[in-house]
């Protein structure tokens, strides 16, 4: 079945340290790939895409997310966390412009 | 950028009435609304897609006639959840796709429903 996984439920790191959230997906062919955060009490907020083109895509606060086709993987990356990157962490996919997809998501606790 | 609000953002209600939910695109016109529900601590389940003039589709398992869903216009589409119960209660997001950016969904901030 076509799916989204995100395999880290709870991160928990200090501050400074880097982060790497993971993202597979099982659809075939083409897809955009999205990573979206939700603050506490708050709406989701999009943080970065991946239509085309560079497989290496930056977004928002100096987050990044790396688009490896061979390995149907999205992961999100921040080579030094905050505290106020305290949230959930949710990857989409979307295939053929259809409905959005997502990962059960992670939550991220930065200890300051 | 495009904006997407819901009304209301809380709602508390009783058990058994009907509870509307309105989802707008403010600056753009939207073709597609889809609709999801989050549990507490839990990811966006799809609910159902809805396109302007015509009949929602919606996901396995979920109610078409307990989950009323109206896309009238191309900036508007509603959620009634009829005959409300405690189970019900839950976060619901709504999101609108451009006709224009075609990839891409807008998320409104939700609203959370509580059914006493």
């Amino acid at each position: 079945a076509q799916s989204v996984s995100q395999h880290n439920h709870h991160v928990i790191l200090s501050e400074a340290a880097s982060l790497e959230l993971g993202c597979n997906y099982s659809y075939g062919g083409t897809v955009n790939l999205f990573w979206y955060v939700q603050y506490p009490g708050q709406h989701l907020q999009l943080l970065l895409k991946y239509f085309s083109g560079d497989p290496l895509v930056k977004g928002i606060k100096g987050f990044e997310a790396e688009f490896i086709k061979s390995k149907f993987s999205f992961n999100l990356r921040k080579p030094s966390v905050q505290w106020s990157d305290t949230a959930e962490y949710f990857c989409a996919v979307n295939k053929n412009n259809n409905d959005m997809r997502f990962g059960a998501g992670t939550r991220l606790t930065v200890k300051p | 950028g495009a904006v997407v609000s819901q009304h209301p953002s809380r709602v508390i209600c009783k058990s058994g009435t009907s509870v509307k939910i309105e989802c707008r695109s403010l600056d753009f016109q939207a073709t597609t609304m889809f609709w999801y529900r989050q549990f507490p601590k839990q990811s966006l389940m799809l609910m159902a897609t809805s396109n302007e003039g015509s009949k929602a589709t919606y996901e396995q398992g979920v109610e078409k006639d307990k989950f009323l869903i109206n896309h009238a216009s191309l900036t508007l589409s509603t959620l009634t959840v009829t005959s409300a119960h405690p189970e019900d209660s839950s976060f619901y997001i709504c999101s609108a796709r451009d006709g224009k950016t075609y990839n891409e969904q807008f998320f409104g901030p939700g609203t959370r429903l509580t059914v006493l």
